[in-house]
């Protein structure tokens, strides 16, 4: 069974840090690509980032791209998502899904809850 | 950028047949997928390729894409069917998503 666990989340002051990690168990990770996809407050999705099964081959959204850096460890089945320069608008729920593409993403997370604030 | 265009809303009445379309420049060209999000979860992928769906998903899950236009059509809607529902395309090595559209089962 996929499972994705998300973590790393909290409350953070606007221009601060954070990583948040998605552990990844139930499949070979280092054949899939993956993805960060957020959703602010009674708000819609959002897809944050992506990174193909090699290291060095992502992809970013405009509003994030300059700020926050994903990347993947296969040796410990974890997906990295650093944020930097956070703003309030950043404020979601981050779930890491698996795969990318026209296949759609079958496999998400639990989420876990980024909060920008003073 | 890419943009996909959903109603904010519908409404449907149990055992009807609800419809969500998705709009988009030459989304027929591309894959749409669909998911439902209840709320307080994650979401669920209910159709993937414009028209297959996942294992598990009900039969009354079907999906179109023509034109500017996807579809997803739920046949016999049942109560358990409200929720959120978001349509995703992939475009250029970006994914991107609909606004949400709100069924509501009367």
């Amino acid at each position: 069974e996929v499972q994705l666990l998300e973590s790393g989340g909290g409350l953070v002051q606007p221009g601060g840090s954070l990583r948040l990690s998605c552990a990844a168990s139930g499949f070979t990770f280092s054949s899939h690509a993956m993805s960060w996809v957020r959703q602010a407050p009674g708000k819609g999705l959002e897809w944050v980032s992506f990174i193909w099964t090699s290291v060095g081959s992502t992809n970013y959204a405009e509003s994030v791209r300059g700020r926050f850096t994903i990347s993947r460890d296969n040796s410990k089945n974890t997906l990295y998502l650093q944020m930097n320069s956070l703003r309030a608008e950043d404020t979601a729920v981050y779930y890491c899904a698996k795969d990318v593409g026209s296949s759609g993403y079958l496999n998400w997370g639990q989420g876990t809850l980024v909060t920008v604030s003073s | 950028s890419y943009e996909l265009t959903q109603p904010p809303s519908v409404s449907v009445s149990p055992g009807q047949t609800a419809s969500i379309t998705c709009s988009g420049d030459k989304l027929g060209d591309k894959y749409a997928c669909w998911y439902q999000q209840k709320s307080g979860q994650s979401p669920v992928l209910v159709i993937y390729q414009d028209n297959k769906r996942p294992s598990g998903i009900p039969e009354r899950f079907s999906g179109s894409n023509s034109g500017n236009t996807a579809t997803l059509t739920i046949s016999g809607t049942q109560a358990m069917d409200e929720a959120d529902y978001y349509c995703q395309a992939w475009d250029s090595s970006i994914v991107v998503f609909g606004g949400g559209t709100k069924l509501t089962v009367l």
